[in-house]
């Protein structure tokens, strides 16, 4: 199957600092990227979709100017968490289907993010 | 969006028993419903999917049954195994967006 790279696995940053989370599709293109966050013992919440060359969409309560995000190519999407608190802390996983086709979501390995 | 409930949230079989989760979801247009196991840490990593124009698929000791007409769907474990341990997820899908039910913590005791 496709595959999506997720990146870094795990960080660990200071309260009120930024950390940049990246998507990469390695072997599709995808024009939608899909943003998700687990808090321990819970389900992943949708967060946001990254539209590749336009802005993205976030779910009800997500906010946009905490969690940037950008989809700067057909293979990359990022996700920046800013003036991160302790509360921030989850599990980030992000997720892509193959442009164009109605086939599984491909998921990331995940971020594991720890803010102190 | 979505709404998918899932249940239970645990589940204790022995090892070679079989084991069901179910889930409904709202949104009568959905029409894929993947299901995900996930181990701790990791990524979820599909099991089983179905669509809607099917009402049942099975994959060797794991099978899903949809009933749209109830927005229904569950998935079935047969022969049980240790390494089946996890926590499992269903879904709907709406645009490729992926709503996922509440989990369910499958442990299987040898």
């Amino acid at each position: 199957g496709a595959v999506v790279s997720q990146h870094p696995s795990r960080v660990i940053c200071k309260s009120g600092t930024s950390v940049k989370i990246e998507c990469r599709s390695l072997d599709f293109q995808a024009t939608t990227m899909f943003w998700y966050r687990q808090f321990p013992k819970q389900s992943l919440m949708l967060m946001a979709t990254s539209n590749e060359g336009s802005k993205a969409t976030y779910e009800q309560g997500v906010e946009k100017d905490k969690f940037l995000i950008n989809h700067a190519s057909l293979t990359l999407s990022t996700l920046t968490v800013t003036s991160a608190h302790p509360e921030d802390s989850s599990f980030y996983i992000c997720s892509a289907p193959q442009a164009y086709r109605n086939t599984e979501a491909f998921f990331g390995q995940g971020t594991r993010l720890t803010v102190v | 969006g979505e709404n998918v409930e899932q249940h239970p949230s645990t589940l204790s079989v022995q090892e070679g028993d079989s084991a069901v989760i179910k889930c409904t979801y709202s949104d009568s247009a959905s029409n894929y419903f993947p299901w995900y196991k996930q181990e701790l840490g990791k990524r979820p990593q599909l099991i089983i999917d179905i669509r809607s124009n099917v009402g049942e698929k099975k994959d060797q000791r794991i099978a899903v049954t949809l009933n749209k007409t109830a927005k229904h769907f569950s998935l079935h474990i047969t022969e049980t195994q240790p390494e089946d341990s996890a926590v499992y997820f269903c879904a709907g899908e709406r645009f490729n967006k992926f709503y996922f039910g509440s989990g369910t913590k499958l442990n299987v005791k040898p």
